[in-house]
């Protein structure tokens, strides 16, 4: 059974507006999340992570927000653009294994 | 079945043993891919097979060959390795493109003494 979950296998949005992905998780025993980026023929490459400890991390256009009694984290990314257009990985990490979401594709329509 | 299965879960090899590695999908997908991953580290892109055909990232050295015997398997095999090849070995299967959601394994974390 997947233990980290992204429920929408893809998304689209205008340039300019705000790209919201999103995903849950069951394992309370996570301590660490992270985003991926993927383009096509490529490994996914660190987009940006957050602790348990906090509740939200920054940077530049993209923040990640963690709801750890929801079990749900989600990637802010504003202003979106063009380049964007990838799949998305969130990842949870015990320490010990990493888990992955199964990717939301987002298209950004110029 | 919604799941990509990796055997076995833990694998410690000599430098010259000849091991193996498997991958399975009961999905009906279409491509597969194997990862390494290095501790706290994104995950490397090693091999693709997609819609029969082998697509191999060239700075992978050749003592890691894959193989695909059918549609739901993809095997990776291992020779002569050195101590640098541990790592956590990734599965993972895609629908069709490689714009598709992908489902990774669990992972083999493979130690090479």
């Amino acid at each position: 059974d997947q233990q980290v979950k992204q429920n929408s296998p893809s998304l689209s949005v205008q340039e300019g507006r705000i790209s919201i992905l999103n995903c849950d998780y069951t394992n309370s025993m996570f301590d660490y999340f992270l985003w991926y980026k993927k383009y096509p023929a490529e490994g996914p490459t660190f987009l940006i992570s957050i602790s348990s400890i906090k509740d939200k991390n920054e940077d530049g256009r993209f923040t990640v927000f963690l709801n750890k009694s929801a079990k749900h984290l989600s990637l802010h990314i504003v202003p979106s653009q063009p380049g964007d257009s990838a799949v998305y990985f969130c990842a949870a990490d015990t320490g010990n294994q990493f888990y992955f979401g199964t990717g939301t594709s987002l298209t950004v329509i110029p | 079945d919604t799941e990509v299965t990796q055997t076995p879960k833990h694998l410690v090899m000599g430098m010259t043993n000849k091991k193996s590695l498997k991958c399975e999908q009961h999905m009906g997908h279409r491509a597969m891919y194997w990862y390494k991953q290095k501790a706290k580290k994104p995950p490397e892109l090693m091999f693709v097979y997609s819609y029969e055909k082998l697509s191999i990232n060239e700075s992978v050295p050749s003592r890691f060959s894959p193989e695909c015997p059918n549609s739901s398997l993809l095997n990776l095999h291992l020779h002569a390795l050195q101590p640098e090849d541990s790592a956590l070995y990734l599965c993972a299967s895609t629908p069709g493109g490689d714009r598709d959601t992908q489902y990774f394994g669990p992972g083999t974390r493979l130690t090479v003494l």
